[in-house]
């Protein structure tokens, strides 16, 4: 069965420090690896994909995440934190390439950014 | 990216009574759509997927005369909430892609109280 999993329920990071919320996953074939952005009372907003390519990728708000297929890891990363990118993350994994797929989530992880 | 626009953002019923969700792609055609509800610092929770002129498929365990969703047109989805109960409130989400493989897109969510 595939499913997600994220580790941390809260991550913790000073304004300005680099910031990585862990993310695995367990698939049958190619993964298709998505993070998304939630805030408060609103729905999800897209970060970045991997499909295929490169392992590193980079998205939105200077976000990146690397996909490690030995580890099945999809880490989210960023170089300095800000204030603004608390929130809560979600991984997912499609199921399918195309966007008929069902998105499976992780069980989503806080990020705390202080000042 | 493609927009999905969900409506109302909030509602508030009264025990016994129906509640209707619309889901609106609005600058593409979504031939597929999912409705998912997320409890409070929770993952989102897949109930049912959209199919534009067919039956939805529904998830386990997820109530289908409860939850009745119709996908009449490439653009529209609605989901209704039948005989609301207070346990019924949560936080509903929307989403749908616009080209494989893609991402979801969200929409903004609603937020349903059931008193």
């Amino acid at each position: 069965a595939q499913s997600v999993a994220q580790p941390e329920d809260q991550v913790n990071v000073a304004e300005g420090n680099p910031l990585t919320v862990k993310c695995t996953y367990s698939v049958s074939g190619n993964p298709y690896l998505f993070w998304y952005v939630q805030y408060p009372n609103r729905g999800l907003q897209f970060l970045l994909k991997y499909i295929t390519g490169d392992n590193l990728v980079k998205g939105s708000y200077g976000f990146e995440a690397e996909f490690n297929k030995s580890q099945t890891s999809f880490h989210l990363k960023k170089p300095s934190a800000l204030v603004s990118d608390s929130a809560l993350y979600f991984c997912a994994v499609r199921t399918l390439p195309s966007n008929t797929g069902k998105l499976i989530f992780g069980q989503g992880t806080t990020l705390q950014v202080k000042p | 990216g493609a927009v999905v626009s969900q409506h109302p953002s909030r509602v508030i019923c009264k025990s016994g009574t129906s509640v209707k969700i619309e889901c609106r792609s609005l600058d593409f055609q979504a031939t597929t759509m999912f409705w998912y509800r997320q409890f409070p610092k929770q993952s989102l929770m897949l109930m049912a997927t959209s199919n534009e002129g067919s039956k939805a498929t529904y998830e386990q365990g997820v109530e289908k005369d409860k939850f009745l969703i119709n996908h009449a047109s490439l653009t529209l989805s609605t989901l209704t909430v039948t005989s609301a109960h207070p346990e019924d409130s949560s936080f509903y989400i929307c989403s749908a892609g616009d080209r494989a493989p893609s991402e979801a897109f969200f929409g903004q969510g609603t937020r349903l109280t059931v008193v």
